[in-house]
C-alpha cells in the first residue's frame, strides 16, 4: 500500500494569484499523477509525473498553467498559476502501485476555492 | 480516445435490497478500477479487475468484468446505510485512469 499526504489540505485565493500543492508518498515509486474534480463532477487526468523527465499533460491542459515538479521518487508539486475562479476544484495527487500487484491511491486532495 | 459510461447516475436503494451499477468502456482498456468516495473524502480504492471474467468480492459488493462486452459492474447485495457514497469506476490505459461520471448512492431506511 501507499500513505500520500497532501499540503495544503484547503486554500482560499484570489484571482490571478498562484498556489503550489505538494505531494508526499512514503515509499519510491515511479509514475506519480495529477487529477482534478471540479465541484459535483467526476474526476480528470491533468497530467503524469515522472522523475527525471518533463511531465506529460492532457488535452486541456498546459504547462503554463499548471507547472509540475518530479524531484525525486517520494515528492511531487503542482502548481496553479494566474488563478480564476473556475480554477475552484479538488486537485488530487496520485501513485501507481499495480506493478506491485496493487492499485492507484489517492491522496486525500486540496480544495481550492478562487475568489 | 478512451471513454467511460456510468449508470445510473443516482440510485435510491432500500435497505435490504439488491441493486447493480453499469460502467462501459468504449476501447481496450488495461484494468479496471473502483473507487468508493464519501462527502469531503478522497478515494477509496475498492476493486482492481484484471483480466476478463474476474470477479472479486468484499462485503455487500461484488464486482465483475467482461472485457468482451466492455462493461463492469459493481453489485450492492442487500443495501444498509454505510454504504451511502458516491461509487467510481475508472478504466485504465497505459497507466492512465479515465473516470466514469460516478454514481450517488444512498440507501434509505
Amino acid at each position: 500500500s501507499a500513505v500520500i499526504s497532501q499540503k495544503p489540505s484547503r486554500d482560499i485565493c484570489q484571482r490571478g494569484t498562484s498556489l503550489t500543492i505538494q505531494c508526499q508518498v512514503d515509499s519510491q515509486v515511479t509514475m506519480m499523477f495529477w487529477y482534478r474534480q471540479q465541484p459535483g463532477q467526476s474526476l480528470t487526468l491533468i497530467a503524469t509525473a515522472n522523475q527525471g523527465s518533463e511531465a506529460t499533460y492532457e488535452s486541456g491542459f498546459v504547462i503554463d498553467k499548471f507547472p509540475i515538479s518530479r524531484p525525486n521518487l517520494t515528492f511531487s508539486t503542482l502548481t496553479v498559476s494566474n488563478m480564476s475562479p473556475e480554477d475552484s476544484s479538488i486537485y488530487l495527487c496520485s501513485v501507481d502501485m499495480v506493478a506491485l500487484g496493487d492499485t492507484q491511491y489517492f491522496g486525500p486532495g486540496t480544495r481550492l476555492t478562487v475568489l | 480516445e478512451l471513454k467511460v459510461e456510468q449508470n445510473p447516475l443516482f440510485l435510491s436503494m432500500q435497505e435490504g435490497k439488491n441493486y447493480t451499477i453499469y460502467c462501459n468502456y468504449s476501447t481496450t482498456s488495461d484494468r479496471l478500477y473502483w473507487y468508493r468516495q464519501d462527502p469531503g473524502k478522497s478515494l477509496e480504492s475498492l476493486f482492481v479487475l484484471l483480466s476478463n471474467g474476474a470477479v472479486k468480492q468484499e462485503g455487500r459488493l461484488m464486482a465483475s468484468l467482461d472485457t468482451k462486452a466492455r462493461l463492469s459492474t459493481l453489485h450492492i447485495t442487500a443495501a444498509v446505510h454505510d454504504l451511502s457514497a458516491t461509487y467510481f469506476c475508472a478504466a485504465e490505459y497505459g497507466n492512465k485512469l479515465v473516470f466514469g461520471a460516478g454514481t450517488i448512492l444512498r440507501v434509505k431506511s
